[in-house]
This record gives structure tokens, C-alpha cells and sequence, in this order.
């Protein structure tokens, strides 16, 4: 089947630095993508990675490595407001053979503490 | 420009009744999509349309259905619906599948008693 996993949960400090990491299983692979969802909120694209290698956007990188089915999402400098819930998302090769779908993972949540 | 707007934002709903939540958005998208999410359980896709006037079953469409009759406008049903649909139902639209960008409306709340 097809599958992405990443933690549930995540507790960082303001300033640090988290890493929220994130692996898939998929028949075809055309990307990962990084959304952020606040609570009562809708999800908001961060980011997206088709190649291999570290992708930067501001405070935000993410990171993807096709060879090991992996990503991770990097959050630099943190502050209360980046407290929100991360999903990664693929597109990959769907039933029936279509590749329109986004696959979603479970979402990790990130606290800020400061 | 409005981006994607979802009505209603909240509806409870008694248990067999029916209702329509309109998604519609302003950027000549031609892709949409229906989602719900529950609490620990992601986003799950109900429908999708890659253009107007054409639909397709997502993982979860049983108990819905959709309509795309109009480029802007996505229409998600329920028929009869059930407790287990209370959830919150949020629209998406995309120009493209490229890069894997999806742009959200702002969602409906919706409790079936």
C-alpha cells in the first residue's frame, strides 16, 4: 500500500531548532510537499521537493532524499506562532493509475514552549 | 481575489437529513478537491474533478456526492446524512498537479446528531 509516516508530536523551545522528519512508501513518487495547519485553521503549503537535496525558504528548509524514501522539514529560529501541526504529502501513483492525488501523512504536532 | 470560499462554515444536521456545502474559488483553477478531516486521522480525500464537468471517487466517497458543473465552483453532498460524518469538510483547489500545491478554503464544521 501506499504510506507516509512522520511523528505525532513534537515539543521544541522558542530559538531552537526542530526537525520533523518524514517517510514514505508509494507506487511512483512525483514530490514531497510540507503543509502547516493551525489549530481551527486550514492547511497552508510550506514547501516542495522533487529532487534530491535541501530546499530553502526563509526560516523553513526542507530536505528530501528519493534513494531512502525520506524527507524532513527544518524550522529554524522557532517562535510561538510556528506552534501548529505539520503534515508532508506526496503525490504518487494512485489507484486506477492516476497520479492527481495527494497521499497525506498523519500530521505532527508542534509545541513551542518558551 | 477571494481565493477558495466554503459555505457554510458551521451546520449541524439531524441524523437522514441532507445538505450541499459549496466550494468556490476564484483563480481559474482546474482542480479541486474534497477532504475531511477527524481528529487523528489526516486529511482523507471524498472526491476530486480534474475540470469541469468531470468527477472521481478519492479514498473515502461513500455517503457523498459531488457535482463540478460550473470551473469555480465544487459541490460536495450528503443524501442522508450520519454521525459518522460529522467532521470538518475542507475544499482545496490547484492550477496544476506540479509541485504539489493545494490552496484550502477555510473550511465547514459540520456535526450530524
Amino acid at each position: 500500500g501506499q504510506s507516509l509516516e512522520q511523528p505525532s508530536e513534537v515539543t521544541a523551545v522558542e530559538g531552537a531548532i526542530v526537525q520533523i522528519n518524514c517517510t514514505y512508501q508509494t507506487s511512483g513518487f512525483y514530490g514531497l510537499s510540507w503543509y502547516q495547519q493551525h489549530d481551527g485553521g486550514a492547511p497552508t503549503f510550506l514547501s516542495y521537493n522533487a529532487l534530491d537535496g535541501l530546499e530553502e525558504t526563509g526560516r523553513f528548509s526542507s530536505f528530501l532524499s528519493r534513494s531512502d524514501s525520506y524527507g524532513y522539514l527544518l524550522l529554524q529560529e522557532l517562535q510561538m506562532k510556528d506552534s501548529a501541526s505539520y503534515f508532508c504529502a506526496v503525490r504518487g501513483r494512485g489507484y486506477a493509475g492516476n497520479n492527481r492525488k495527494l497521499i497525506w501523512g498523519l500530521g505532527t504536532s508542534l509545541a513551542v514552549n518558551p | 481575489n477571494a481565493g477558495v470560499t466554503q459555505t457554510p462554515k458551521f451546520r449541524v444536521l439531524k441524523t437522514g437529513q441532507s445538505m450541499t456545502l459549496l466550494c468556490a474559488q476564484d483563480m481559474n483553477h482546474e482542480y479541486m478537491y474534497w477532504y475531511r478531516q477527524d481528529p487523528g486521522m489526516g486529511l482523507r480525500l471524498i472526491h476530486y474533478s480534474v475540470g469541469e464537468g468531470t468527477t472521481a471517487k478519492g479514498e473515502v466517497p461513500d455517503g457523498y456526492n459531488v457535482s463540478r458543473l460550473k470551473k469555480q465552483n465544487f459541490l460536495l453532498g450528503l443524501e442522508s446524512a450520519a454521525p459518522s460524518q460529522t467532521s470538518v469538510y475542507f475544499c482545496a483547489s490547484s492550477y496544476s498537479v506540479g509541485r504539489n500545491e493545494q490552496f484550502f478554503g477555510p473550511g465547514t464544521r459540520l456535526t450530524v446528531l
